[in-house]
């Protein structure tokens, strides 16, 4: 059983669509961040969320973690080649920072 | 300043041989986490050090799975027997005391022929 369901796993788009990647469980988290990862490299941290209901921007990049602390989304604003790569949500619970849960991914292809 | 290294980049090895993999944390964190990831399963927690505490050894899907951290630094994660169902990528990462933000090594691929 997956703790935290990502959808979509896939996602191929033409440059300048927007997405949104989404990232959902039944359990509530105290934080949530979201990854990015190249092949043949480790994940990248974009962003940390901690209070329900927050909102964070990171320039075309548009993250908000759910009212109940369940859910987050990823939304990317005009989507440029360079977005390419796996992006992977993962949740802490409660005072366990370090016992990440991590979603299954979205492989995101953006074509020029 | 560096970030985390890991080593070997690649292994292959025998089924039923042993492997340690290495990791050496960015200089002054003390917490140092051991991931695996593998098609399929997406990203899963093994095991999570921090400073002198007792590990949080959860994850290992085995006893065949042990890690170390020497000196509050360096860690080996050893996989004893190794099976073909362990070839994975394996990755460390660090991050300060509390602190949510974890940094990750590029991952040792390990390979069970």
């Amino acid at each position: 059983t997956q703790l935290l369901e990502q959808s979509p796993q896939f996602l191929s788009i033409q440059e300048g669509e927007n997405l949104t990647v989404y990232c959902n469980s039944s359990s509530v988290f105290s934080s949530l961040q979201w990854y990015r990862q190249e092949p043949g490299e480790g994940p990248v941290l974009l962003v940390t969320v901690v209070t329900g209901g927050e909102v964070k921007k990171l320039k075309r990049l548009t993250f908000q973690f759910g009212d109940a602390r369940k859910d987050s989304s990823l939304h990317i604003t005009a989507a440029q080649p360079g977005d390419t790569g796996l992006y992977l949500c993962a949740g802490a619970r409660g005072t366990s920072y370090g016992k990440l849960t991590f979603g299954q991914g979205t492989i995101l292809t953006v074509h020029p | 300043g560096a970030g985390v290294s890991q080593s070997p980049s690649n292994k292959v090895t025998e089924k039923g041989k042993d492997v340690e993999l290495r990791c050496d944390p960015i200089s002054g964190h003390t917490a140092l986490y051991w991931y695996r990831q593998s098609l399929g399963q997406g990203l899963e927690f093994l095991i999570y050090f921090q400073g002198n505490s007792a590990p949080d050894k959860s994850g290992l899907p085995s006893d065949r799975f042990s890690a170390e951290r020497t000196g509050g630094s360096v860690s080996t994660l050893t996989i004893q027997r190794t099976q073909q169902e362990d070839s994975a990528v394996y990755l460390c990462a660090s991050s300060h005391r509390g602190a949510y933000e974890q940094y990750f090594g590029p991952g040792t691929r390990l390979t069970v022929t």
